[in-house]
């Protein structure tokens, strides 16, 4: 019974396409995020939403937009998909900054 | 399917005593380990790694240590001291899969 899942694993896609990623938590916590990480395994956080609230927003591309329909749910956009933007992302949840988990990435791949 | 295991939910040691964390996990497939630290209202930040052709890789007053015949890696801080407070998250992976555990919360008391 996964914690917090993430959907596609595996998304590969051609510059200039627009796309999505998936995450639900059934963890009953109130905060998700997504995190990026880089070619030397460095977690870079880009966004948390509490309650459907935005609470961090680090100087990411406007191009990357998380969307939220729910406590559950946190979903990342992003647009006009460059090279640059191949990488793992993370998505995780807490309660209060607490019980911290991890889904198990969604590999990007823009060609 | 936890495929990497934090068994301990936290941690307690004194001030100057050793830490010493473990991690388990299942997947034979996992050539590279790391550690992760995780403060209140912070993200989690990169703290050590070992690859699967190392047993021992040591960083200061942290060192990471792993059996690849018992699955199992272990991250030791010595002296332990109370800013190393926090979270701890193991990580593994492969060349196309990263698991997290669940973390220890591992307190330095003065």
């Amino acid at each position: 019974d996964t914690a917090v899942s993430q959907t596609p694993k595996y998304l590969v896609t051609q510059m200039g396409n627009d796309k999505s990623i998936k995450c639900e938590q059934n963890l009953g916590h109130d905060t998700m995020y997504w995190y990026k990480q880089d070619s030397k395994k460095f977690l870079k956080i880009m966004f948390s939403y509490n309650n459907k609230e935005l609470i961090i927003n680090e100087t990411v591309p406007n191009r990357f937009s998380p969307k939220s329909p729910d406590k559950a749910h946190l979903n990342l956009h992003i647009n006009s998909l460059e090279l640059g933007d191949s990488a793992v992302y993370f998505c995780a949840s807490s309660r209060g900054g607490n019980g911290y988990t991890f889904g198990s990435g969604t590999r990007l791949t823009v060609v | 399917d936890q495929q990497v295991k934090q068994n301990s939910p936290s941690l307690s040691v004194q001030e100057g005593r050793i830490s010493i964390l473990n991690c388990d996990y299942t997947n034979s497939m996992f050539d590279y380990f790391l550690w992760y630290k995780k403060y209140p209202a912070e993200g989690p930040t990169f703290l050590i790694s070992i690859s699967s052709i190392k047993d021992k890789n040591e960083d200061g007053r942290f060192t990471v240590f792993l059996n690849k015949s018992a699955k199992h890696l272990s991250l030791h801080i010595v002296p332990s001291q109370p800013g190393d407070s926090a979270v701890y998250f193991c990580a593994a992976s492969s060349a196309n899969d990263m698991r997290f555990g669940a973390g220890t919360r591992l307190t330095v008391k003065p």
